[in-house]
C-alpha cells in the first residue's frame, strides 16, 4: 500500500536559519507529491506540489523536488522566518498508468516546525 | 485560489445530539469532497470519500450509520454526527477536489466538535 514517512519532529529553528524537513514515500502507479502546512486551529492550506519526477515544486520560499530515484520530496526553505512555525504534512496521491488519479491523499504523520526570533 | 468553506468552525454540544457539518467549494465544482478526522497532535484521517449524486465510500472501520454523508450538488458535502457522545470529540476537516487528474485537494478551516 501507499505511505509517506516524514522526520520527526518536532524541529525547532531560530529565524533565517535553513529548513529541511525529509519526506519519503513508497507507492503504487504514478504519485502526484503535495505539501501541506497547518496553521494553530486551522485547515490545510497547500503549500506546494509536483506532479511527475524531476518537477520541483515551489511557494513563498520554500521548495521541495520529486525525485524518483530515492522516493524522496524534502522540504526546504533558506530563510525561515517566525510565521513559519506550524505543523507541515507531506502526502502523495496515487496515480495509475494513463494519468487518473484516485483523489485520495495518504499523508505523513506531520513535523512541527517552531521558528524563534 | 481556490476556497473551500466549512461550517461552523466550533461546536459545544450534549451527549446524544446529532451535529451537522457543511463543507463548500465556493468557487470551484468538486465532484470529489473528502471528510478526515483529526486528533491532537496527530495526522489526518480519512473517514469517507463523498461523491456528488452518489453514495459516500468509507473507509475502514468508520461507522457509516453513525457519520452521514450526503453530497447533493457540486458545491456542498455536510457530515452528520448522529447521537454523538464524548469520543466523538475530534477536530473534523473536510477538503474538496477539483475536477481533472492531479489537482490538489483543498482544505476547509475545519470544525472542532466538543461533546459534553
Amino acid at each position: 500500500g501507499n505511505s509517506v514517512t516524514q522526520m520527526e519532529g518536532p524541529v525547532t529553528l531560530s529565524e533565517e536559519a535553513f529548513l529541511t524537513i525529509n519526506c519519503t514515500y513508497t507507492a503504487t502507479g504514478y504519485p502526484s507529491l503535495f505539501w501541506y502546512v497547518q496553521y494553530p486551529g486551522e485547515g490545510l492550506q497547500l503549500l506546494l506540489k509536483a506532479t511527475k519526477a524531476d518537477d520541483k515544486g515551489s511557494n513563498k520560499g520554500f521548495e521541495a523536488t520529486y525525485r524518483k530515484e530515492t522516493t524522496s520530496f524534502h522540504l526546504e526553505k533558506g530563510s525561515v522566518q517566525v510565521s513559519d512555525s506550524a505543523v507541515y504534512f507531506c502526502a502523495l496521491s496515487a496515480t495509475l498508468a494513463g494519468g487518473t488519479s484516485y483523489g485520495k491523499l495518504t499523508f505523513g504523520q506531520g513535523t512541527i516546525l517552531t521558528v524563534h526570533p | 485560489g481556490a476556497v473551500v468553506s466549512q461550517h461552523p468552525s466550533r461546536v459545544i454540544c450534549k451527549s446524544g445530539t446529532s451535529v451537522k457539518i457543511e463543507c463548500r467549494s465556493l468557487d470551484f465544482q468538486a465532484t470529489t469532497m473528502f471528510w478526515y478526522r483529526q486528533f491532537p497532535k496527530q495526522s489526518l484521517m480519512l473517514m469517507a470519500t463523498s461523491n456528488e449524486g452518489s453514495k459516500a465510500t468509507y473507509e475502514q472501520g468508520v461507522e457509516k450509520d453513525k457519520f452521514l454523508i450526503n453530497h447533493a450538488s457540486l458545491t456542498l458535502s455536510t457530515l452528520t454526527v448522529t447521537s454523538a457522545h464524548p469520543e466523538d470529540s475530534s477536530f473534523y476537516i473536510c477538503s474538496a477536489r477539483d475536477r481533472g487528474n492531479n489537482q490538489p485537494q483543498h482544505f476547509g478551516d475545519g470544525t472542532r466538535l466538543s461533546i459534553l
